[in-house]
């Protein structure tokens, strides 16, 4: 069964880079047809779609953040990476990956890591 | 500002029928790409309710469905039941930002 795991710093610092890991099991992150998304939760507020990435390593981006944020992926581990430059506050968030097809559900997620962007 | 509006909160009484609405535009639902549904329990990952607009991953009970029309999708739960109350959220493909959309969630009740 296909699970995803985040992992990364629960603290980052104002005007810093938040970085974060996914790693994929139970399956292949070269699978075709997949995607590999981040989406991020703030305390209390809904669901944001930050990026995502295709096996290939073909990226997408929320426009809204496509300034700041790097998504890759390293199929030799089995993982992919979010990069989030210049944090804020407002940047603090419940951080989720999950996989997706291009046009179905994101269908299996991550249990989410949480981020805090404070000094 | 989400792409996609859903009433911030919805309640029922137990048994009775709630819908919740989502409702987007013609670079999104309107150009015919899917709608899906999420169920987010507190503390937890969103998980699948409704996919490609009308269908149940196995293990959704049938008091869930889902249907869409023009730039809109609804979500309707019959027989409310305690363990209904949670968050949901309807998603899709947006095609002038090219990427994915959620909607701003929306927050059952069951009274």
């Amino acid at each position: 069964q296909l699970q995803l795991q985040e992992s990364g710093p629960g603290l980052v610092k104002p005007s810093e880079t938040l970085s974060l890991t996914c790693t994929v099991s139970g399956g292949s992150i070269s699978t075709s047809s997949y995607f590999w998304g981040w989406i991020r939760q703030p305390p209390g507020k809904g669901l944001e779609w930050i990026g995502s990435i295709f096996y290939t390593g073909t990226t997408y981006y929320n426009m809204s953040l496509k300034s700041r944020v790097t998504i890759s992926i390293d199929t030799s581990k089995n993982q992919f990476s979010l990069r989030l430059r210049s944090v804020t506050a407002a940047d603090t968030a419940v951080y989720y990956c999950a996989r997706h097809a291009i046009f179905s559900p994101m269908d299996v997620w991550g249990q989410g890591t949480t981020v805090t962007v404070s000094s | 500002q989400s792409v996609l509006t859903q009433p911030p909160s919805v309640s029922g009484a137990p048994g009775q029928r709630v819908t919740i609405s989502c409702t987007g535009s013609s670079s999104n639902i309107g150009a015919r790409y899917d709608v899906h549904w999420y169920q987010q329990l507190p503390g937890t990952a969103p998980k699948v309710l409704i996919y490609g607009n009308n269908n149940r991953p196995s293990g959704v009970p049938d008091r869930f469905s889902g249907s869409k029309s023009a730039t809109s999708a609804s979500l309707a739960i019959t027989g409310l039941q305690a363990e209904d109350e949670a968050d949901y959220y309807c998603q899709s493909y947006d095609s002038s930002l090219s990427g994915w959309v959620f909607g701003g969630g929306t927050k059952l009740t069951v009274l």
